[in-house]
């Protein structure tokens, strides 16, 4: 199984500072992982998937990159409704699995 | 717009069979190109991918628990269940259905549904 560790566990930054959250996977998924974001209450929405296309709606301040083992989602000039919890996730072997979360808060 | 809304008991008995069932609205679930999938998230073991159904009769399960899981489907009514076999308080999350973007069940998932909370305690 293809463990996905996020880092930082917390990120504090301030309106309009870039987010940079980092997923690192226990081999290579290739490019084969997906961002979420999830707001208290509600399900997982998708942000990005296959490391770097936007989902429909997106906004371009997110961004992804990355592939192999290490990957990074950007969020430029983070908005007040960007606060939330973010999940990373590959589909490049079964099972598929899913990163602890980066929360992302407000400073 | 395709929305997912999941339906079933908020309180199950351990060592019984956790039922629930995905509705699916704004598109067909026999449409090719996609899979339908259980997902449940628990605040210790966070977000854990169960299994998926592709309208060929293809499914795949996550080998945690693959000796407990059953997912099915019902073209007529439009909709996906799972079945969790011999619960225990692990079991306890909130559980979502999402419609996987691929037909393999190696996916993304987008949408969610909103998600329902079962609790195994007696």
């Amino acid at each position: 199984e293809i463990v996905l560790t996020q880092s930082p566990a917390t990120l504090s930054l301030s309106p309009g500072e870039t987010a940079t959250l980092s997923c690192r996977a226990s081999q290579s998924v290739s490019d084969f992982l997906a961002w979420y974001q999830q707001k208290p209450g509600q399900a997982p929405s998708l942000l990005i998937y296959d490391a770097s296309n936007r989902a429909t709606g997106i906004p371009a301040r997110f961004s992804g990159s990355g592939s192999g083992t290490d990957f990074t989602l950007t969020i430029t000039s983070v908005e007040p409704d960007d606060f939330a919890v973010y999940y990373c996730q590959h589909r490049s072997f079964w099972p598929i699995t899913f990163g602890q979360g980066t929360r992302l808060e407000i400073k | 717009q395709l929305h997912l809304q999941e339906s079933g008991p908020g309180l199950v008995q351990p060592s019984q069979t956790l039922s629930l069932t995905c509705g699916v609205s704004g598109g067909f679930i026999s449409s090719g190109g996609y899979s339908w999938t259980w997902i449940r998230q628990t605040p210790r073991e966070g977000l854990e991918w169960i299994g998926y159904i592709h309208h060929s009769g293809n499914t795949y399960y996550n080998p945690s628990l693959k000796t407990r899981v059953t997912i099915s489907m019902d073209t007529s009514k439009n909709q996906f269940s799972l079945n969790l076999d011999s619960v225990t308080a692990a079991d306890t999350a909130v559980y979502y259905c999402a419609r996987g973007r691929t037909p393999t069940g190696r996916s993304w998932f987008d949408p969610w549904g909103q998600g329902t909370l079962v609790t195994v305690s007696s």
